[in-house]
């Protein structure tokens, strides 16, 4: 079964950078069954998909923030990566990770999904 | 792309039926049957129930059972139990390669 985990700074300063990575364990994310998603939920609110690449390297954004957002993949690692520019409070959510299954449009695997508040 | 339109919060009695709605519009629900139904506990990960609107993967209860009607679809839980009570999400295929998930439903065993 696929797992996923989450990583990277959980306080980002304004306009700074927000890193996380995702690690991918008990599957190839090279695998071509599946797109390697990035959701995000703000504290007490709903889920806002951010984007997906494949392991061929194409990435597909959320139009809201296609102009700040890069996702990028490691295959010799397993992994695959979210960052995020010139962050400000209203990025302040968790952060999860999650397999986008390409011929069914599921999201069937998630991360444990990571808190990331954005604070001077 | 705006989110789906879903009931704040829906509440029943153990044993009951409820049923949980999902509007959104021609360009994502009314188009594809892409839809999708997650169930999310306090502090956890959202985990799915439903898929391309009415399937159901391994290991989720017969008691979840998903439809849909032009550009609104719906999630049934049928005989209620304190389990069940959760946030649910309903996510779509927006066209363009893009997703769309719903504002989300509280729902309450009463």
């Amino acid at each position: 079964q696929v797992q996923l985990q989450e990583s990277g700074p959980g306080l980002v300063k304004p306009s700074q950078t927000l890193s996380l990575t995702c690690t991918v364990s008990g599957g190839s994310i090279s695998s071509g069954d599946y797109y390697w998603s990035w959701i995000r939920q703000h504290p007490g609110k709903g889920l806002e998909w951010i984007g997906y690449i494949y392991y061929s390297g194409n990435t597909y954004y959320n139009p809201s923030l296609k102009s700040r957002v890069t996702i990028s993949v490691d295959m010799s690692e397993n992994r695959f990566s979210l960052n995020l520019t010139s962050v400000t409070a209203a990025d302040t959510a968790v952060y999860y990770c999650a397999s986008l299954v390409v011929i069914t449009g599921n999201f069937e695997y998630w991360g444990q999904g990571t808190l990331v508040t954005v604070s001077s | 792309q705006s989110a789906l339109t879903q009931p704040a919060s829906v509440s029943g009695s153990p044993g009951q039926s409820i049923t949980i709605s999902c509007t959104g519009t021609s360009s994502d629900v009314g188009s594809y049957n892409l839809v999708s139904w997650y169930q999310q506990h306090p502090g956890k990960a959202p985990k799915v129930m439903i898929y391309e609107g009415s399937k159901r993967p391994s290991g989720v209860s017969n008691r979840f059972s998903g439809s849909k009607s032009g550009n609104t679809a719906s999630l049934t839980i049928s005989g209620l139990q304190a389990e069940d009570e959760a946030d649910y999400y309903c996510c779509s295929y927006a066209g363009d390669i893009t997703y769309v998930f719903g504002t989300g439903t509280k729902v309450t065993v009463l």
